[in-house]
């Protein structure tokens, strides 16, 4: 049970677009559809902002778009806004596991 | 609304035991699997147990394989999670977390803050 690989910190500027990489292997990411995004305010609990892969709950921005190869899953923030400055984390199903990454913290220059 | 309430959280010794609940409303309890996730002062999210909605099944991460039980009673429509032989590196704040589907979770509690310390 090793958690998924991300970069510690991502950034750019407003209205520019931020990529976030979520690395495992081929018995959770690259196995199952099952890869879910969330974002995390300081002092909040994380809220879910794509699943599936590609999917996004009611009410979460358009902004926000998911994808997957191979072994590696990708979060891409469009049209950064300031708001979107939080710590993302990426999840997926792993057989007999759950396995999140270590997270990114987002910085909006 | 969907709300999920966890409690049971506080200071503990190092190999004392602890129960936390998370008390579900808003949803029809007995058709979600819950799970509990936790994140210590400072890190990132790990996950920790998992009861299927049936409570047919439970997964546990390793490290806390053996010493942590997770259990529902869908009565009170509750998750628990009780934790013995607790360590230090379980200091965290626990959340309990709704299962949309193999490891989605959409709901979230507002987390309860376990700190194991002598």
């Amino acid at each position: 049970q090793s958690a998924l690989t991300q970069p510690p910190s991502a950034s750019g500027s407003p209205g520019q677009s931020v990529t976030i990489s979520c690395t495992g292997t081929s018995s959770d990411v690259g196995g199952y559809k099952y890869v879910s995004w969330y974002q995390q305010h300081p002092g909040k609990a994380p809220k879910l902002i794509i699943y599936e892969v590609t999917e996004r709950p009611s009410g979460v921005p358009d902004r926000f778009s998911g994808s997957k190869s191979g072994n590696t899953a990708s979060l891409t923030v469009s049209g950064l806004q300031a708001e979107d400055e939080a710590d993302y984390y990426c999840g997926s199903f792993a057989g007999s596991s759950v396995l999140f990454g270590g997270g990114t913290k987002v910085t909006v220059l | 609304q969907v709300q999920l309430v966890e409690s049971g959280g506080g200071v503990v010794q190092p190999e004392r035991s602890l129960r936390l609940s998370c008390a579900a409303s808003g949803f029809i309890f007995s058709r979600y699997g819950m799970n509990w996730v936790r994140q210590a002062p400072g890190k990132g999210l790990e996950w920790v147990a998992g009861i299927w909605f049936d409570g047919s099944r439970k997964i546990y991460a390793d490290s806390v394989k053996g010493r942590f039980t997770i259990s529902r009673d869908d009565s009170k429509s509750t998750v628990y999670l009780q934790m013995n032989s607790l360590r230090g590196e379980d200091t965290a704040v626990y959340y309990c977390g709704r299962d949309e589907s193999y490891g989605t979770f959409e709901y979230w509690g507002q987390g309860t803050v376990v700190t194991v310390s002598s």
